[in-house]
C-alpha cells in the first residue's frame, strides 16, 4: 500500500483562488516532499519539509507538516492557469534512501 | 546540463519479448531509481541503487532486473514482457545523503506490451 495518500483526488478552481491539498502517511518519516507533474512530463520537485519543521514557504507555496497527525498540506496561493498539473506528496521513511509516493491530486485552474 | 535522460521514450513490445530501458544522469548523483506510473496508482518503486555496483529491490521488483555498472547509468531490463508491464517508467536520481533529498526525474518512457 502507498505510504502517502492525497486528498482530494481532483480539484477544480478559478484562476486567482487558492488551492489546498492534503497528504496523510502511515509511518515515521525523515522528510516529506511535494512534486508537480504536468501532463505527459516527468515530476518536478517543489518543496521538502523535514520532520522537525512545521511550516515552509517557497514563493506562492506553503507546506505544513503535523507529525502527530501524520499529515501535510500544500497550499498554492493566487493560482494561475499554469498551475494546472498533478501534485504528489512523497515520504522518506525513517529507514531512508527511497521515496514513497501517493496517488496524487489533479488540479485544474480555469482561466 | 541534460539532467536525467531516458531512452527510448516510446516502445511497443509483444508478450515475451525483452528490452532494456536506459537512464543516464550527468549530475554525479549517487542514488538512482526506477519507478512505474499507472493511472490512479501514483508512482511505485521498482528498483533503486545507492551507488555504482549496488542495486536493491523496491516495492514492485518482480519481472524486472537492473544494473548500475557505471555511476551515471542505471539500466532497467524486462526479460519476458507481460501486458501487466504496460506503464510509464520514470528514472530519477538524487545526490544521496543521510536522508533522501530532492529527486530529479527524467521525462518518462512509455511502454506498451501487446
Amino acid at each position: 500500500s502507498q505510504q502517502g495518500e492525497e486528498d482530494p483526488q481532483a480539484l477544480s478552481i478559478q484562476e486567482g483562488e487558492n488551492a489546498t491539498m492534503n497528504c496523510s502517511y502511515k509511518t515515521s518519516i525523515n522528510n516529506l516532499q511535494w512534486y508537480r507533474q504536468n501532463s505527459g512530463r516527468g515530476l518536478v520537485h517543489l518543496i521538502l519539509i523535514r520532520s522537525n519543521e512545521r511550516e515552509k514557504h517557497s514563493g506562492r507555496l506553503r507546506v505544513t507538516l503535523d507529525t502527530s497527525k501524520k499529515s501535510s498540506s500544500l497550499l498554492i496561493t493566487a493560482s494561475r492557469a499554469a498551475d494546472t498539473a498533478s501534485y504528489f506528496c512523497a515520504t522518506d521513511k525513517a529507514a531512508g534512501n527511497k521515496l514513497t509516493f501517493g496517488g496524487g491530486t489533479r488540479v485544474l485552474v480555469k482561466p | 546540463n541534460a539532467g536525467v535522460t531516458q531512452t527510448p521514450k516510446f516502445r511497443v513490445l509483444k508478450t515475451g519479448q525483452s528490452m532494456t530501458l536506459l537512464c543516464a544522469q550527468d549530475m554525479n548523483h549517487e542514488y538512482m531509481y526506477w519507478y512505474r506510473q499507472d493511472p490512479g496508482m501514483g508512482l511505485r518503486l521498482i528498483h533503486y541503487s545507492v551507488g555504482e555496483g549496488t542495486t536493491a529491490k523496491g516495492e514492485v521488483p518482480d519481472g524486472y532486473n537492473v544494473s548500475r555498472l557505471k555511476k551515471q547509468n542505471f539500466l532497467l531490463g524486462l526479460e519476458s514482457a507481460a501486458p501487466s508491464q504496460t506503464s510509464v517508467y520514470f528514472c530519477a536520481s538524487s545526490y544521496g545523503t543521510s536522508d533522501t533529498g530532492e529527486l530529479f526525474f527524467g521525462e518518462g518512457s512509455r511502454l506498451t506490451v501487446l
